[in-house]
């Protein structure tokens, strides 16, 4: 299957400070990609669609000038929790597809502790 | 709104044994259904859709859209098969799923 890549695999910063998460597509031009947010022992929290060249679409609830999601290439989506809180503090993972009635291929998620 | 709803958060069964683990949806329009694992330490994959009616390491699903149901059954279950189970929903837009919280397998020797 195709390769999807989260850069870092962990990260721990400051309340107040803002925290990027890329998520790549290794071996495949991935159109869209999505990012999902997983509380402990909780489901996968859809929090926005990503398209190449355009704005993301936020989930109901989503704060996106909170989370801000850049797509600038075919193979790159960009996260950044800005302001980061305490209670942003989560296990983030992406997906990414190259279109049409492929499946989507999953990263292998960034836990990120705001303390 | 969208909700996907597995009711086990743990089930075990012998090795040998069948296995059930359930999943619900309420979901307008016509979703399409998966089934996702995820093994110890590794990322989530696809086990199987159900517009594709495969059998994936033994693995079946069968949508039943009057009990709004897609149970994911096997009849030998394997200590292999011992992993967080997750049903998904989605729409048009291939990827954007909705998921369940979860059931995690394990299978006894």
């Amino acid at each position: 299957g195709a390769v999807v890549s989260q850069h870092p695999s962990r990260v721990i910063c400051k309340s107040g400070t803002s925290v990027k998460i890329e998520c790549r597509s290794l071996d495949f031009q991935a159109t869209t990609m999505f990012w999902y947010r997983q509380f402990p022992k909780q489901s996968l929290m859809l929090m926005a669609t990503s398209n190449e060249g355009s704005k993301a679409t936020y989930e109901q609830g989503v704060e996106k000038d909170k989370f801000l999601i850049n797509h600038a290439s075919l193979t790159l989506s960009t996260l950044t929790v800005t302001s980061a809180h305490p209670e942003d503090s989560s296990f983030y993972i992406c997906s990414a597809t190259s279109g049409g009635d492929t499946e989507a291929f999953f990263g292998q998620g960034t836990r990120l502790t705001v303390v | 709104a969208q909700r996907v709803t597995q009711p086990e958060k743990l089930l075990s069964v012998f090795k040998g044994a069948p296995v059930e683990l359930k999943c619900n949806y309420s979901y307008s329009g016509s979703p399409e259904l998966f089934w996702y694992v995820q093994y110890s330490r590794q990322r989530l994959q696809l086990l199987l859709r159900h517009i594709s009616r495969e059998s994936i390491k033994g693995f079946t699903a069968d949508l039943n859209k009057g009990e709004t149901s897609f149970h994911l059954k096997k009849p030998f279950a394997q200590e292999e098969d011992s992993a967080m189970y997750y049903c998904a929903a989605g729409g048009s837009t291939l990827g954007r799923l909705y998921f369940g919280r979860g059931t995690q397998l394990t299978v006894w020797p």
